[in-house]
């Protein structure tokens, strides 16, 4: 199971783009990148997933180098509201395969967009 | 289309005692996974469900159960509360196939438990 190394907290200011990068040095094939957002007391809500190059939605794109050891979330602009822990997933669901997916997240990036 | 549900919202229980948490995954999916969050920590994988039957398992003793419905509605059971139990409980669905594919998992609120 690949593990993700992020830095624990990052801090900016509203209307600037902010990056996240997440580590992830023993990636396997068929491993995917998922990124998640959790405000507190609340549940974490999916952000985007990607498998290599760029992958971007409504809300974020998320970058990954060709050999996929990290990847880099991209906010752009962010607000206030953006004040948030983020974290990175690597894994796939096994099912086919008899095995199962366990998903381990770690302690995340704490995100603080100052006024 | 409803979004994961869980119930109750706050909970508080003395040590040694049982409690249930349930939850009601989103429409259409067909797995669903239990997390423990404690203040300040990343959410802990506790176990997961697929078609009733458990597919996987973190690190949690024997006393962290669980059940699935037809309906792929849920249920968290712990045992023997320990005051070490406190935290959020988290509930996701996800629909998984029968093949290689990717777990986009869509949470609930969770549960808060306090256990004294």
């Amino acid at each position: 199971l690949a593990k993700t190394t992020q830095p624990i907290s990052m801090d900016s200011y509203e209307g600037q783009e902010v990056n996240i990068t997440c580590s992830h040095n023993n990636i396997a094939t068929n491993d995917y990148i998922t990124w998640y957002q959790q405000f507190p007391s609340q549940g974490p809500r999916f952000i985007i997933q990607g498998y290599k190059t760029k992958v971007t939605n409504e809300v974020a794109s998320l970058f990954i180098p060709a050999d996929r050891k990290s990847s880099t979330l991209s906010l752009p602009r962010v607000s206030l509201s953006d004040t948030a822990v983020y974290y990175c997933l690597v894994g796939e669901s096994q099912l086919g395969s008899g095995g199962s997916y366990i998903p381990t997240f770690g302690r995340g990036t704490s995100l603080i967009v100052h006024p | 289309e409803t979004g994961v549900t869980q119930s109750p919202t706050h909970l508080i229980k003395t040590r040694g005692q049982q409690v249930t948490l349930r939850c009601s995954s989103q429409s259409g999916h067909n797995t669903v996974s239990w997390y423990q969050q404690a203040l300040g920590q990343g959410p802990q994988f506790i176990f997961q469900y697929y078609r009733e039957e458990e597919n996987g398992r973190g690190n949690f003793p024997p006393r962290f159960s669980g059940l699935q419905f037809p309906n792929y509605s849920s249920e968290l059971n712990v045992n023997a509360l320990e005051l070490d139990d406190s935290a959020l409980y988290l509930c996701a669905s996800s629909l998984l196939r029968e093949i290689l594919s990717t777990d986009t998992q869509y949470f609930g609120p969770g549960t808060r438990l306090t256990v004294l």
